[in-house]
């Protein structure tokens, strides 16, 4: 069945320090892609997309590339704050979304001052 | 529109008791989805509905569990004889299923705790 592998935390980085967390999937078809972020006691936020191959998702400083060739999704930031610290999620949806999500098992980042 | 809300936010139940958790996803959304997560997993998918129709219901979904939409617009989900397996977040989203900006949104969850 789809699955989302990515890299276990926790991740502790300095601020500005450069970010890439890693993200591989195993999935049928042409699955849609996202990162979603957990802040401290709030819910999943969507943080960036990408809905076919080589598309690039972007948000608040954060970027990911659906690579089908590697079947990754690797997010990175060039320069990380303090307020980045949360729970990072990779997920796979099958076909182009609205399916249910598959989600990766988390990975925890704190960034110190 | 408050986004998805979710009630209660924190339940502790003996084992072997009922729970009904409610979730009332944004109004436009017809789509609405359960999933539920434990600690240091990333969010399991449960089931979900489109409008009031339960399309799919994933094996994580034992008898003990059941969900319900009437008329296509809060959802419940109950568990039946709880037990201590059961403590998790249990999360609702929700989405539509036109336009290309779709996207879930999530509601802040209620935490379950059996003891």
């Amino acid at each position: 069945g789809d699955s989302v592998t990515q890299m276990e935390g926790p991740v502790t980085l300095s601020e500005e320090a450069f970010l890439t967390i890693n993200c591989t999937y195993t999935a049928t078809g042409y699955p849609s892609l996202f990162w979603y972020v957990q802040y401290p006691g709030e819910g999943l936020q969507l943080l960036l997309k990408a809905t076919k191959a080589d598309d690039k998702g972007s948000n608040k400083g954060f970027e990911a590339t659906y690579r089908k060739e590697t079947t990754s999704f690797h997010l990175e930031k060039g320069s990380v704050q303090v307020s980045d610290s949360a729970v990072y999620f990779c997920a796979l949806s099958r076909n182009s979304g609205n399916t249910p999500l598959v989600f990766g098992k988390g990975t925890r980042l704190s960034v110190i001052a | 529109d408050t986004g998805v809300s979710q009630n209660p936010r924190h339940k502790i139940t003996k084992r072997g008791q009922n729970v009904t958790f409610r979730c009332d996803p944004i109004s436009e959304h017809n789509r609405l989805y359960w999933y539920r997560q434990t600690l240091g997993q990333g969010p399991e998918f449960l089931t979900y509905f489109q409008n009031e129709a339960q399309l799919e219901k994933s094996r994580l979904l034992s008898d003990r569990f059941s969900a319900e939409r009437p008329k296509g617009s809060f959802s419940t989900l109950e568990i039946q004889r709880t037990e201590q397996g059961d403590s998790a977040m249990y999360l609702c989203a929700s989405s539509e299923t036109t336009g290309t900006d779709y996207g879930y949104t999530f509601g802040s969850g209620t935490r379950l705790t059996v003891v």
